[in-house]
């Protein structure tokens, strides 16, 4: 079974922090994803990595950036956190081209005082 | 821009039922589409995965099918439970060309399962 990993279930954050979430997948998969999801607004690409050292922008990429060194790893930053990015962030990973279907991680719940 | 739609937005119904989840896109040059489950609180779950060249998939009770021409797919329950009460979410994806691309999802529909 393919299994997605994220560093923490619940982090709590102050203003002007900067914050990283990890996360590991465990099926050597070339594509890596995180979300975010919001009431109303539902789940948007932030950003997306299809090979090591590779990252593109998703949907709402302004106040993130990502870092990809290892396969297995793909770590999202916020530089400086604002309440506006009190959210929960999903993080996926798939191998393709023969169905890229996405396997996701129980997500992290961010919350910025 | 690819819009997916959920149709209902929630939904309740008795236990023993038979249900139909609909799901519309916009952009029909999708390259396959996924159901997914959310319970409260927790990550996506992948219940099925159907390409872009096929016409249904089914795991258990669930049948999902996709008319790609008419940007439709629908996600059939059978003989529900109150443990199928869950948010579905319906996505698709958009092969770039490039590689792959992102999910675009609908904002789902939550059921409720009433025993």
């Amino acid at each position: 079974d393919v299994k997605v990993t994220q560093s923490s279930r619940y982090l709590v954050k102050r203003t002007g922090e900067k914050v990283f979430l990890e996360c590991v997948q465990d099926m050597d998969h070339e594509n890596m994803f995180w979300y975010r999801q919001d009431p109303g607004l539902g789940l948007r690409l932030i950003y997306f990595s299809y090979d090591v050292k590779m990252k593109e922008k998703g949907d709402i990429p302004e106040g993130y950036s990502v870092s990809r060194e290892k396969k297995e790893r793909f770590s999202l930053i916020l530089e400086s956190a604002s309440t506006n990015q009190t959210s929960m962030y999903l993080c996926a990973s798939s191998s393709g081209p023969s169905s890229y279907e996405q396997y996701f991680g129980p997500g992290t719940r961010l919350t910025v005082t | 821009k690819q819009e997916v739609t959920q149709i209902p937005a929630a939904l309740s119904v008795p236990e023993g039922e038979n249900l139909v989840l609909n799901c519309s896109f916009t952009d029909s040059a999708i390259y396959n589409l996924q159901w997914f489950r959310q319970d409260p609180g927790k990550g996506l779950t992948s219940l099925l995965l159907i390409q872009s060249s096929q016409r249904e998939q089914t795991s258990g009770r669930l049948n999902a099918s996709l008319d790609k021409s008419s940007g439709r797919s629908t996600l059939y329950i059978a003989a529900s439970q109150p443990g199928d009460s869950a948010t579905y979410l319906c996505a698709v994806l958009m092969y770039s060309g490039g590689g792959a691309d992102g999910l675009t999802f609908g904002k789902g529909t939550h059921l409720i399962i009433q025993p």
